[in-house]
């Protein structure tokens, strides 16, 4: 059973400040996803990380994968209140066919002024 | 591009009642679509996985004839909550692949939220 676990599960930060949210996952899987879900609403897609070594970055936002550590990370840099919301890893099973999304319990985060 | 639908938004129903989801894509095509359920401040579970055609595969626990699930085109899939109760209660996600995009990437729909009374 792919399992998906995200620390921390919340956290609070003042603006300015940098930040890492951690992904780890039990199985092989070349195929992470981040997501933000803001309160009500759906999710918005913010990476998709496909092979070992990928970082990609957005804005203050950057994320990596290290599939031989099954870890990836999302690093927040000076840190702005707009950045509050919950982020999700998510990891898609490697099974050949089309395969839904295992998340995390995602990190809800605080950005104070 | 790659926009995906709800229809409805949100859903309130009484108990033993049933409720129709649907779930479109508008602007491009889609052989599976994926359900999600996320209950209050929790994460999104997935719920089942529905193929254009074909008998739609649930996930571990979730009741196939309590939630029914229908994908009868390439646009279309619908989930039914049969014989409604407080504790479906919950927000319903979908997401749709891509055909002739890129293949990893998951397109969310904005969600429905039933309440059930």
């Amino acid at each position: 059973e792919l399992k998906v676990e995200q620390n921390p599960l919340f956290l609070s930060m003042q603006e300015g400040k940098n930040y890492t949210i951690y992904c780890n996952y039990s199985t092989t899987s070349d195929r992470l996803y981040w997501y933000r879900q803001d309160p009500g609403k759906s999710l918005e897609s913010l990476f998709v990380l496909l092979s070992n070594g990928a970082v990609k970055q957005e804005g203050r936002l950057m994320a990596s994968l290290d599939t031989k550590a099954r870890l990836s990370t999302l690093h927040i840099t000076a840190a702005v209140h707009d950045l509050s919301a919950t982020y999700f890893c998510a990891v898609e099973k490697v099974g050949g066919g089309a395969d839904g999304l295992t998340f995390g319990k995602g990190t809800h985060l605080i950005i104070q002024p | 591009g790659a926009v995906v639908s709800q229809h409805p938004s949100w859903v309130i129903c009484k108990s033993g009642t049933s409720v129709k989801i649907e779930c479109r894509s508008l602007d491009f095509q889609a052989t599976t679509m994926f359900w999600y359920r996320q209950f209050p401040k929790q994460s999104l579970m997935l719920m089942a996985t529905s193929n254009e055609g074909s008998k739609a595969t649930y996930e571990q626990g979730v009741e196939k004839d309590k939630f029914l699930i229908n994908h009868a085109s390439l646009t279309l899939s619908t989930l039914t909550v049969t014989s409604a109760h407080p504790e479906d209660s919950s927000f319903y996600i979908c997401s749709a692949k891509n055909l002739a995009g890129n293949p990893y990437e998951q397109y969310f729909g904005p969600g429905t939220r039933l309440t059930v009374t």
